[in-house]
């Protein structure tokens, strides 16, 4: 099946250490987004990734840093300079060429804790 | 049942009855409009959207309603079911977004349906 890949699903930090989330995406798409959540707040863009080799910061990229080699692959890490990691990190994917909102696929998810 | 969703971020509702879910958008620049539904510890699922050049959509069992000119977005569902409870988002996209998909999210509205 099609979709959208991230792990681990929960995953521990402890304080000064930097942590790579995975994404992977089937899809064939171009585009790849991370958003971050914390409870009972909206979604929030960190980076974003519209082609290979090239990404972009969002509006919260402080303290994360992003590659994008592959198409199919966009990880995150969360750098010891994130203050406030501990949160719910969604990924996503879409093409490029058309946005809807019934066309970017979300990822189930990975809870960040720091401990 | 009804809900400003910045104001009063839950709503309970009996089954059967039709909920009211708003929010407040930010950007007079924004172009197309997005309800997602997310349970918890997953990430969102698309339920309808609208452009701006429409003030009103209609899905199965939902409509969206538009006011450009006080920017507020609103969520109808009717005759509201158990597996409806979930915490509902309206994301926004502005016009200089392009092709992405740089959402902005709302804070959201917990919708609980009462048996």
């Amino acid at each position: 099946d099609g979709g959208i890949t991230q792990s681990p699903k929960y995953l521990f930090r402890k304080e000064g250490q930097n942590v790579t989330l995975s994404c992977e995406q089937n899809l064939n798409h171009d585009a790849m987004y991370w958003y971050r959540q914390d409870p009972g707040q909206g979604l929030r863009l960190i980076y974003y990734s519209q082609i290979v080799n090239d990404f972009q910061k969002g509006d919260i990229a402080e303290g994360y840093s992003v590659s994008r080699e592959k198409k199919e692959s966009f990880p995150l890490t969360v750098t010891s300079a994130q203050k406030n990691p501990t949160a719910f990190y969604l990924c996503a994917s879409s093409r490029s060429d058309y946005f809807s909102g019934n066309t970017i696929y979300f990822g189930e998810g990975s809870w960040l804790t720091v401990v | 049942g009804e809900s400003v969703g910045l104001h009063l971020p839950t709503l309970s509702v009996q089954e059967g009855d039709n909920s009211i879910i708003n929010c407040a958008y930010s950007n007079s620049a924004s172009d197309y409009f997005i309800w997602y539904k997310q349970e918890s510890g997953k990430g969102p699922q698309f339920i309808i959207d609208i452009r701006s050049n429409m003030d009103k959509r209609q899905g199965q069992r939902v409509t969206v309603l538009l006011n450009k000119t006080v920017k507020h977005l609103s969520l109808q569902i009717a005759a509201t079911q158990p597996g409806d409870s979930a915490v509902y988002f309206c994301a926004e996209i502005p016009l200089y977004s392009g092709n992405t998909g740089k959402l902005i999210f709302g804070q959201g509205t917990t919708l609980q349906v009462k048996p």
